[in-house]
């Protein structure tokens, strides 16, 4: 199984701050990583896909690089909506697995 | 638009089971699978498994084997999730989701307590 270990696990950041999040797979699964945003009481939401690929309708200061291992999700000029946790997920290989998760708290 | 919408809260004693749907619309059912993925109250997202939608294949994660069993109704647009000899552990939000790589629409959820 390939295990997504992401740092840190809580962040307290400013209004208009960048954050950088990253995710670290166990193995090497290429681009296969996507990234969702979940705020309370909500159902997850596709943010990135294959580490890097846009989702419409996302707000533009969520981007997403790397590939192999090593992952990032950089969110430019923090609003204060974008309180939530955020979550890394790899399809290489089954069985699908997440990331524990990163809670980001809007100071 | 895409919606997936699943059905309501349910309330179990152990050792019972649930099934819980998740209709589809806004789409053609068979060109996107459906995976299922649960959240225990406070915890992180759990992956269980994954449907082919055109031929009714699945994957489960191995916790699972032998308690899940996803199923689909493709007149109905609809995909299922049941889970038997269910645990106090098994209290959780347990999601429907398009797609089995970015999952890029999800259902609303449904709170599955289990409590004798």
């Amino acid at each position: 199984e390939i295990v997504l270990t992401q740092s840190p696990d809580f962040q307290s950041v400013t209004p208009k701050e960048k954050v950088t999040i990253t995710c670290r797979a166990s193995q090497s699964i290429g681009s296969s990583l996507h990234w969702y945003q979940q705020k309370p009481d909500q159902s997850p939401k596709l943010l990135i896909k294959y580490a890097s690929q846009s989702i419409s309708g996302v707000p533009s200061r969520f981007s997403g690089s790397g590939s192999g291992t090593d992952f990032t999700l950089t969110i430019n000029s923090l609003e204060a909506e974008d309180a939530a946790a955020y979550y890394c997920h790899q399809s290489s290989s089954l069985p699908i697995t997440f990331g524990q998760g990163t809670r980001l708290e809007i100071k | 638009q895409v919606q997936l919408v699943q059905s309501g809260a349910e309330v179990k004693k152990p050792g019972a089971s649930v099934k819980v749907s998740c209709k589809a619309s806004g789409y053609t059912f068979t060109s996107y699978g459906i995976s299922w993925v649960r959240q225990a109250p406070g915890q992180g997202l759990e992956w269980m498994g994954w449907i082919n939608t055109y031929n009714g294949n699945t994957d489960y994660a191995q916790k699972f084997q032998g308690r899940v069993t996803m199923t689909t109704d493709t007149s109905m647009t609809t995909a299922y999730m049941e889970l038997r000899s269910l645990r106090s552990d098994d209290t959780a939000v347990y999601y429907c989701a398009r797609g089995g790589d970015g999952l890029d629409f999800w259902g609303q959820g449904a709170l599955v307590t289990v409590s004798s």
